[in-house]
């Protein structure tokens, strides 16, 4: 299909890991990225990752990418209340002038204490 | 750097009233995208600009929505006249477009309500 796709909610307990999948749909994206919006706030990107890699971890966070099956996940390692956010998948489509990002319709995360 | 700003933060107005969003992107980026976000269909492009030109505009609704960029610094995004289903947030957000690296930086968006 067209979309980028996500599950809609995800709950986890204060502490634990958190994982967010996303399955995209262009296999020529450069870049995919992880974005978070916060109650009344926008979207704040939160770390991307360059098609060549693997895998990309930055403190708590860690990407993981699946080329073969066009699927990325987003682990949160130790959760925090602060966390609970909706979180967005992103793949860039396109080239030059005409590319552009395509999000998923976010995954709320909720963390409950 | 201020980030992305847009201007109001709110705006209730009634049905049929004209409403203009106001933007100013990021110095340096040279491209622009206008979303709208609701409940129900979540985060939708509406339209985007490349070095002030509109490159995409074919998730505006229909000819009630309009926008502009008249400059680097400013675009505009105005709906006349408003009807109660086009309450929603509407985000600005800038890029820069670097090798490849389309990554967005969104403002704070603007919260309309139509009554």
């Amino acid at each position: 299909g067209e979309d980028v796709e996500q599950s809609l909610f995800l709950s986890v307990r204060e502490g634990d890991s958190s994982v967010i999948n996303c399955t995209y749909t262009d296999s020529s994206s450069t870049y995919l990225y992880w974005y978070k919006q916060e109650p009344g706030a926008g979207l704040q990107l939160l770390t991307y990752i360059f098609s060549n890699m693997d895998m990309k971890q930055d403190q708590r966070l860690t990407v993981l990418l699946n080329k073969k099956d066009k699927h990325l996940s987003l682990r949160i390692a130790d959760t925090q209340t602060g966390d609970s956010a909706i979180y967005f998948c992103a793949e860039s489509r396109g080239r030059g002038s005409q590319g552009n990002l395509i999000f998923g319709k976010g995954t709320k995360l909720s963390v409950k204490p | 750097d201020a980030g992305v700003i847009q201007s109001p933060r709110h705006e209730v107005t009634e049905m049929g009233q004209e409403v203009t969003l106001r933007c100013k992107p990021i110095s340096g980026h040279n491209s622009l995208f206008w979303y709208r976000q609701t409940m129900m269909r979540g985060l939708e492009l509406l339209i985007y600009f490349n070095n002030n030109v509109p490159i995409d505009d074919s998730g505006m609704p229909e000819d009630r929505f309009s926008a502009k960029m008249p400059n680097a610094s400013f675009s505009t995004l105005k709906i006349q006249p408003s009807e109660p289903r086009d309450s929603a947030v509407y985000f600005c957000a800038s890029s820069s477009r670097g090798q490849g690296n389309y990554e967005q930086y969104f403002g704070p968006g603007t919260r309309l309500t139509v009554t």
